[in-house]
C-alpha cells in the first residue's frame, strides 16, 4: 500500500495570507490527524477527523480548520498567517482500534515571511 | 490530562554501545504507549508500541522498551547502536476512552551515535 502523502512539501507565505495544505491517507484508513511541529512547542495536536467528522480539537486559534472528504483524504487551512505559524505540518492516518497505529506522512514544510 | 516527560534532550552515545532513552508519563487513567523516531527532514516512523500484556516490548530496528506502571515509565533501549540510528525520538501517549487517536508527544530525545 501506498502510504500518507502530504502535497505540497515546501510552501512560502506572507504574512496575513492564507494556506490549505492536503493529507491523503493509507487507502481504508479512515482517521486522519494533524500536528503542528516546531523546536520551540514540540509535537502539538490540531484536529483528528474520522468519517468526515472532526472527533476532537487541539488548543489552537479558529484560524486553524480542517475538513475530510468522502474518500477519507484531509485538508487544513490557515487564515490570516502569522510568523509564529512557520512550522512542520505533519499528517496521520490510523486503521483503527485493533492497532492504534498511526502512520505519519512526510510533513509540509511551511514558512511565513 | 495527559503529559509525557522525555528527561533528556540530547544522548550522545559511541557507535555499538547500549543507549537507553527515558520517557515518563501523567494520567489518572490507562494509556496506550509509544515511540517514534523522526529522522531528518522525514516524518515520524513508529519504533513499538504499548497496548496491553507483556511489559516488554519488542520493536523495530533492535529497539525494546519495558512499561512500567509503577513508576509510570516507558524507557526505550538498545544493546548496540549503529550510525543509522541518530535521529530524534519521540514517546507518545494515547488516552484509548477520549474517543479519538490524538497522541500526546514528549519533546524528543536527540540520538547521536559518535563514530
Amino acid at each position: 500500500k501506498a502510504g500518507v502523502t502530504q502535497t505540497p512539501r515546501y510552501l512560502i507565505k506572507t504574512r496575513g495570507q492564507q494556506v490549505t495544505l492536503s493529507c491523503s491517507p493509507i487507502s481504508g484508513h479512515r482517521s486522519v490527524s494533524w500536528y503542528q511541529q516546531t523546536p520551540g512547542q514540540g509535537l502539538q495536536f490540531l484536529f483528528e477527523y474520522f468519517s468526515e467528522t472532526q472527533r476532537n480539537k487541539g488548543n489552537f486559534p479558529g484560524r486553524f480548520s480542517g475538513r475530510q472528504f468522502s474518500n477519507s483524504r484531509s485538508e487544513m487551512n490557515v487564515s490570516t498567517l502569522e510568523l509564529g505559524d512557520s512550522a512542520l505540518y505533519l499528517c496521520a492516518s490510523c486503521p483503527g482500534q485493533v492497532t492504534y497505529e498511526q502512520y505519519f506522512g512526510p510533513g509540509t514544510r511551511l514558512t511565513v515571511t | 490530562a495527559q503529559s509525557v516527560t522525555q528527561l533528556d534532550s540530547q544522548v550522545p552515545v559511541f557507535e555499538e554501545a547500549p543507549v537507553e532513552l527515558r520517557c515518563n508519563y501523567s494520567s489518572s487513567v490507562s494509556v496506550y504507549l509509544f515511540w517514534y523516531v523522526q529522522y531528518p527532514n522525514q516524518g515520524l516512523q513508529l519504533l513499538l508500541k504499548y497496548l496491553s500484556g507483556s511489559t516488554l516490548v519488542k520493536g523495530i530496528n533492535g529497539f525494546e522498551a519495558e512499561f512500567n506502571k509503577s513508576q509510570t515509565s516507558f524507557h526505550l533501549r538498545k544493546p548496540s547502536v549503529h550510525i543509522s540510528d541518530t535521529a530524534e525520538y519521540f514517546c507518545a501517549v494515547l488516552y484509548p476512552g477520549a474517543g479519538s487517536y490524538q497522541l500526546t508527544f514528549g519533546k524528543g530525545t536527540k540520538l547521536s551515535v559518535i563514530p
